[in-house]
């Protein structure tokens, strides 16, 4: 069973900052959260992970919680080809398996 | 990011054919790769995991006899569906893992889909 729980849908208009949560109260001291997303018909895409400092890179920023127990995902500038189901995973670093829960269909809107 | 590729894209086979994807690390050596299936609607379900010249290790209920899984090489993996029947029409996602990549995020194929009629 995934080790992580989200919103199954979310709207958020273009150009807006798009926020998604993550809660994973359970994470153990050695797991990372990694996201990744998946386009209609696609394989998935990794955006970003981290264990407990917050992270950025050129598509996406990931804020941690201070106790770990859960995540927010943050697109700054959502377009409208970030239309994808949103995974959000706990997982230990190094070529482990991954576990996909149901994930959050994030809805860009002109 | 490192590039994954799948072979093919879409195929579509007659009950009680058998049919093999392919699945290639491009540009790195991928020491581990995982086979996915995806029905509709629904979230990826891990089938199996295979190390480069060892055996693959199936998840509970994936039956390895069906589902036959090679990973000769550092850039190749192949799943097989033997004698397949329409319930194994599904979309099937590989991935591959490497340190070499200089972290260990796995990078997902583009993904087959598989119709069995």
């Amino acid at each position: 069973d995934a080790k992580t729980t989200q919103p199954p849908s979310m709207d958020c208009a273009e150009g807006r900052a798009a926020n998604l949560p993550c809660n994973h109260s359970t994470i153990s001291g050695n797991e990372y959260v990694y996201w990744y997303r998946q386009i209609h018909s696609q394989g998935p895409q990794y955006i970003i992970h981290g264990l407990k400092n917050n992270e950025t890179n050129e598509m996406a920023s990931l804020i941690i919680t201070e106790d770990r127990k859960s995540s927010t995902l943050i697109l700054p500038h959502a377009t409208l080809r970030d239309t994808a189901v949103y995974y959000c995973i706990v997982s230990i670093q190094g070529a482990q398996k991954l576990v996909f829960g149901q994930g959050t269909r994030l809805t860009i809107n002109p | 990011g490192a590039v994954v590729s799948q072979h093919p894209s879409r195929v579509i086979c007659k009950s009680g054919t058998s049919v093999k994807i392919e699945c290639r690390s491009l540009d790195f050596q991928a020491t581990t790769m995982f086979w996915y299936r995806q029905f509709p609607k629904q979230s990826l379900m891990l089938m199996a995991t295979s190390n480069e010249g060892s055996k693959a290790t199936y998840e509970q209920g994936v039956e390895k006899d069906k589902f036959l899984i090679n990973h000769a090489s550092l850039t190749l993996s192949t799943l097989t569906v033997t004698s397949a029947h329409p319930e194994d029409s599904s979309f099937y996602i590989c991935s591959a893992s490497s340190l070499g990549t200089g972290t260990y995020e796995q990078y997902f194929g583009p993904g087959t889909r598989l119709t069995v009629t």
